[in-house]
């Protein structure tokens, strides 16, 4: 059983668009975060949740809204997606906010 | 402001060398915790470990072991007799604590390990 999942593993998509990404974790883990990794694999966080409640925000658009409707799932919406949105978006999961966290594999956005 | 510098961009070694790779941190915490990650070409990331500021002992896994210094501000891990399997990009990380747990990520090594 995977750990941390997340749908899809690619997405390609237009301009202008919005778009979702999916991301559940069968830990039993209390803390999800979403990652940015850029073109650079340059690692910056976005979001971090603790208990379905928002913990952290790193000065991400307001595009990009997470949403968490329970501790095992943190799904990431982005609207009118922008050329600069092209990455590789990971989600994970940890204990608590201490400890190591465990990484999905991945979804590559790629906006043409 | 936390930071982690990976100085080393990408390294190129032939397998069964010994190949380090630095990773030099900046805190104002007293209290924090290190980490190493692998993302192999296939793109995930792998937790490699952990270590919190009061532990300073080094640590071995295999083939794996890391070095800890807190009087260089440093966390280096070296891989022993290098595979091809472990060509990869690694990372090492940083997060602060109590209650505050994302990492802060170097900007990786890209470790190349031909046969």
């Amino acid at each position: 059983d995977t750990a941390v999942s997340q749908t899809p593993k690619y997405l390609v998509t237009q301009m202008g668009n919005d778009k979702s990404i999916k991301c559940e974790q069968n830990l039993g883990h209390d803390t999800m975060y979403w990652y940015k990794q850029d073109s650079k694999k340059f690692l910056k966080i976005m979001f971090s949740y603790n208990n379905k409640e928002l913990i952290i925000n790193e000065t991400v658009p307001n595009r990009f809204s997470p949403k968490s409707p329970d501790k095992a799932h943190l799904n990431l919406h982005i609207n009118s997606l922008e050329l600069g949105d092209s990455a590789v978006y990971f989600c994970a999961s940890s204990r608590d906010m201490n400890t190591e966290a465990f990484f999905g594999q991945g979804t590559r956005l790629t906006v043409v | 402001a936390q930071k982690v510098t990976q100085a080393q961009t990408e390294i190129s070694v032939v397998e069964k060398e010994d190949v380090t790779l630095d990773c030099v941190y900046e805190t104002r915490d007293t209290t924090y915790y290190l980490f190493w990650y692998k993302q192999p070409p296939s793109g995930e990331l792998v937790f490699l470990i952990r270590r919190n500021s009061f532990d300073e002992q080094n640590e071995i896994s295999g083939r794996y072991s890391w070095n800890f210094q807190k009087s260089t501000s440093s966390f280096n891990f070296t891989i022993t007799a290098s595979q091809v399997v472990d060509s990869a990009v690694y990372f090492c990380a940083l997060s602060e604590a109590p209650g505050y747990s994302t990492l802060t990520f170097g900007k990786g090594t890209m470790l190349l390990v031909s046969p």
